[in-house]
């Protein structure tokens, strides 16, 4: 079946520092990818996505781009800011399908 | 903007309780869903529906149940609560038009069950 792995966390890091949360994945066929953000206290939102191989996908200084050769959708952003802390969810959609595999989610925390 | 509202924030009930979480969206999409959410598990999937009256189960339907009157309503209940049932639990909407199926989360319930 499907199914997605990503990094545990929490990560901390000091403002401004360089991020990457790893995403891979196992599907048939041509998945959509997604990163979902829930801030403290909300429900998650759609951070960005990729439909297809090659795709990047980009929000809010965010990229992530779809890597079929290595199952991959790794999320990263140059310089973080305090109002990126939050939880993030890697997630894949299957071809024709309607339902969402998620990954562990990925605590961040980022320090002033 | 889409907008899908849960009856509760926060909820606490008894072992044996019947609970209901109430789900509202409002731009008319066909697709409803009902996750929890655990640390360290992500979201898994309970139930979710593709049309007025349909459902199928998600990964883990044990202990629970959906109904879906009206298009924009999808409430899941609890037939009788029990402590492993504590968690946080996330309605989720969406359409099948075009080819993003994005999905939009409501805020959250968080239950505990004592």
């Amino acid at each position: 079946g499907n199914s997605v792995t990503q990094m545990e966390g929490p990560v901390t890091l000091s403002e401004e520092a360089f991020l990457t949360i790893n995403c891979t994945y196992t599907a048939t066929g041509y998945p959509s990818l997604f990163w979902y953000v829930q801030y403290p206290g909300e429900g998650l939102q759609l951070l960005l996505k990729a439909t297809k191989a090659d795709d990047k996908g980009s929000n809010k200084g965010f990229e992530a781009t779809y890597r079929k050769e290595t199952t991959s959708f790794h999320l990263e952003k140059g310089s973080v800011q305090v109002s990126d802390s939050a939880v993030y969810f890697c997630a894949l959609l299957k071809a024709a399908g309607n339902k969402l595999t998620f990954g562990g989610g990925t605590r961040v925390l980022v320090k002033p | 903007d889409v907008k899908v509202t849960q009856s509760s924030r926060y909820l606490v009930k008894r072992t044996g309780e019947k609970v209901f979480l109430e789900c509202v969206q409002d731009m008319d999409h066909e697709n409803m869903f009902w996750y929890r959410q655990d640390p360290g598990l992500g979201l898994r999937l309970i139930y979710f529906s593709y049309d007025v009256k349909m459902k199928e189960k998600g990964d883990i339907p044990e202990g629970y149940s959906v109904s879906r009157e009206k298009k924009e309503r999808f409430s899941l209940i609890l037939e009788s609560a029990s402590t492993n049932q504590t968690s946080m639990y996330l309605c989720a909407s969406s359409s099948p038009q075009g080819s993003s199926y994005e999905q939009y989360f409501g805020p959250g319930t968080r239950l505990t069950v004592t």
